[in-house]
């Protein structure tokens, strides 16, 4: 029963170009959604985030976009670079709930 | 000065053994979680403690036991270690108990292999 849902396991883009990173989720009661980004043997890094009042948060090359009645929602790099290679975990919350549920993650490989 | 540091990084351990993973903050940070990533990649969550009381308990085998001594500190024990168990332990802080709504910071992980 998998609540966040990311189906592509991994995604190739060429340096410079757009890099679409897509998320689904399952419950409706989530109102708070995060990005966060892994490189090899380290910990997940918070990236963005996004409440569920809003439809797009943007910083510096990264957006997020909130379609809550698709319940899905999708990350943006712009463009792409070569330290953007990793892998990427969508998570969601709800009503401040302590705990986070987290997606299995998407690979993404910048190509030189 | 890291601000989750994890102890041990790897951690080859027998079946049946018990073992210890001991997780540090420096942030200031009043709640602290264990994640477990196991083979499927998936990050979840067993544990979370806020200023050292337990809030967020899964259902988690109770072979599992985190101590935390003071807000600083969390530590999982692991008693009677069994081959599932493998898999890398992610620590992580955030600055209170809305951990859903505020950025959680990890550790770099543990990565425990039962064999």
């Amino acid at each position: 029963d998998q609540q966040v849902k990311q189906n592509s396991p991994s995604l190739s883009v060429q340096e410079g170009r757009i890099s679409i990173l897509n998320c689904d989720y399952t419950n409706s009661m989530f109102d708070y959604f995060l990005w966060y980004k892994k490189y090899p043997a380290e910990g997940p890094t918070f990236l963005i985030s996004i409440s569920s009042i809003k439809d797009k948060n943007e910083d510096g090359r990264f957006t997020v976009f909130l379609n809550k009645s698709a319940k899905h929602l999708s990350l943006h790099i712009v463009p792409s670079q070569p330290g953007d290679s990793a892998v990427y975990f969508c998570a969601a919350s709800s009503g401040g709930d302590d705990k986070i549920i987290f997606g299995k993650g998407t690979r993404l490989h910048i190509l030189p | 000065d890291t601000a989750v540091s994890q102890t041990p990084k790897y951690l080859v351990t027998q079946m049946g053994n018990d073992k210890s993973i001991k997780c540090e903050q420096n942030l200031g940070h009043d709640t602290m979680y264990w994640y477990k990533q196991d083979s499927k990649k998936f990050l979840k969550i067993m544990f979370s403690y806020n200023n050292k009381e337990l809030i967020i308990n899964e259902t988690v085998p109770n072979r599992f036991s985190p101590k935390s001594p003071d807000k600083a500190h969390l530590n999982l024990h692991i008693n009677s270690l069994e081959l599932g168990d493998s898999a890398v332990y992610f620590c992580a802080s955030s600055q209170d108990f809305r951990g859903g709504y505020n950025e959680q910071f990890f550790g770099p992980g543990t990565r425990l292999t039962v064999l």
